[in-house]
């Protein structure tokens, strides 16, 4: 089961700003470990959106932002358009016992 | 720029075995951090085991811990997933990914379904 909880869903009209939780505990986020967020759009596979809290790949709109305190972290969307819409994933690492944590997911919908 | 291909669908029935492979270029295998990441229907994303490079070595989900096998082939730059005594809950998309150096997944397989039915 996951670790990492997120809201079930988001929802904006286009060219809103929304923001995605993922809250975790002190045996991984808060425990000093990167979040990463990936982006997965119907039928494909995940792709990575966001990595060490606040880096964005190469091909990654700046639209797309990410950020991290204490035992939580956060995924940022500006200027919403219709393709973002998808679910989110946040993940970090908790531990060699439990090892890589996946958020609950959380589907965007464009309004 | 790493690519991972991955083998065909299976259908299984329960308590048999599965392989799936994952194929890469772009890379030599052990350039590379390899995991294991299953979807079922409907669900969210599932670590099942891969190198942990913070201990050296590969490790697994508790969950799977005695079921699921990770191997590799140097010689053709391959990496396999071999998960036995396979239940319906078991049926999902089985990912193969990359592990980047902060220990995110970068580069990820197309996917395969395997389905656990009677």
């Amino acid at each position: 089961q996951s670790v990492l909880t997120q809201p079930p869903s988001v929802s904006g009209a286009p060219g809103q700003r929304v923001t995605i939780s993922c809250t975790g505990s002190s045996s991984n986020i808060g425990a000093g470990y990167d979040v990463h967020w990936y982006q997965q759009l119907p039928g494909t596979a995940p792709k990575l959106l966001i990595y060490g809290n606040n880096n964005r790949p190469a091909g990654v709109p700046d639209r797309f932002s990410g950020s991290k305190s204490g035992t939580s972290a956060s995924l940022a969307i500006t200027g919403l358009q219709a393709e973002d819409e998808a679910d989110y994933y946040c993940q970090s690492y908790g531990s060699r016992l439990s090892g890589y944590v996946f958020g609950t997911g959380t589907k965007v919908t464009v309004l | 720029q790493v690519h991972l291909v991955q083998s065909g669908a299976e259908v299984k029935k329960p308590g048999a075995s599965v392989k799936v492979s994952c194929k890469v270029s772009g890379y030599t295998l052990t350039e590379l951090s390899r995991h294991w990441v299953r979807q079922a229907p409907g669900k969210g994303l599932e670590w099942m085991g891969g190198f942990d490079p913070e201990h050296g070595e590969t490790i697994y989900a508790q969950k799977f811990q005695g079921r699921v096998s990770l191997t590799e082939d140097t010689f053709t730059d391959t990496f396999y997933l071999e998960l036995t005594s396979l239940r319906s809950e078991d049926t999902a998309v089985y990912y193969c990914a990359t592990g980047g150096d902060f220990q995110e997944f970068d580069y990820w397989g197309q996917g395969a379904l395997v389905t656990v039915s009677s």
